[in-house]
């Protein structure tokens, strides 16, 4: 099973709007509606931030959202502030019954 | 509250094995989706298996018949057996609990994760 591809980086200025990409295949990300987004800060645990494509687990700011077209998904963080520098991973249940994760994000705010 | 906490990670030789364990509390693991998730020193994550609630077991292609996830109702903790370790399992290994019982569940409660070095 291959990593889901995302880009390495993503950068934007406190107030703008990022976006980052999950590309997998027909056998994950195009096959369900099951794409959750994952933010990790340095030496921490990740934390869920995205589930079922759209979800927002309670806590989770509702600056963060997500979405899928056919393989692709995407997470978008609007109004960007300085704690959501981190790395972002997006996973994929796969027709397998496994996970796949993608290859990580770093995101920056300038 | 809900807790994680991983233990018995360390150094091992190329060849050998280590069993890591996830102690949890605030649930009952045998109720839940149970996976673990490991990362490599400035890599991202890799999922390694799942367990669900009723018992069926999932592995990731690079560990299967090397690694067993278990676990012990009565302690409430969450294993993983690894055999044959090589370099590349080198990892800082996370266990994680379902967000809900489903097979697609995502996991919203992670450990701080325990670190496994396999190196001679």
């Amino acid at each position: 099973q291959s990593a889901l591809t995302q880009p390495a980086s993503v950068s934007g200025s406190p107030g703008q709007s990022i976006t980052i990409s999950c590309t997998g295949t027909s056998s994950d990300v195009g096959a369900y509606n099951f794409v959750s987004w994952y933010q990790q800060h340095p030496g921490k645990a990740p934390q869920l931030m995205i589930y079922e494509v759209t979800n927002r687990p309670s806590g989770v700011p509702d600056r963060f959202s997500g979405s899928k077209s056919g393989n692709t998904a995407s997470l978008t963080i609007s109004g960007l502030q300085a704690e959501d520098e981190a790395d972002y991973y997006c996973s994929s249940y796969t027709s397998s019954s496994t996970r796949v994760f993608g290859t990580g994000t770093k995101v920056t705010v300038l | 509250e809900v807790q994680l906490v991983e233990s018995g990670g360390g150094l091992v030789q190329p060849g050998g094995s280590l069993r890591l364990s996830c102690a949890a509390s605030g649930f009952i693991v045998s109720n839940n989706y149970m996976s673990w998730v490991r990362q490599a020193p400035g890599k991202g994550l890799e999922w390694v298996s799942v367990i669900y609630s009723g018992g069926n077991i999932y592995y990731a292609d690079s560990v299967k018949g090397r690694f067993t996830t278990s676990r012990d109702n009565a302690k409430n903790t969450l294993y993983l057996q690894m055999n044959s370790l090589r370099g590349e399992d080198t990892a800082v290994y996370y266990c994680a609990r379902g967000l809900y019982s489903g097979s697609a569940t995502p996991f919203d409660y992670w450990g701080q994760g325990t670190l496994v070095t396999v190196s001679s």
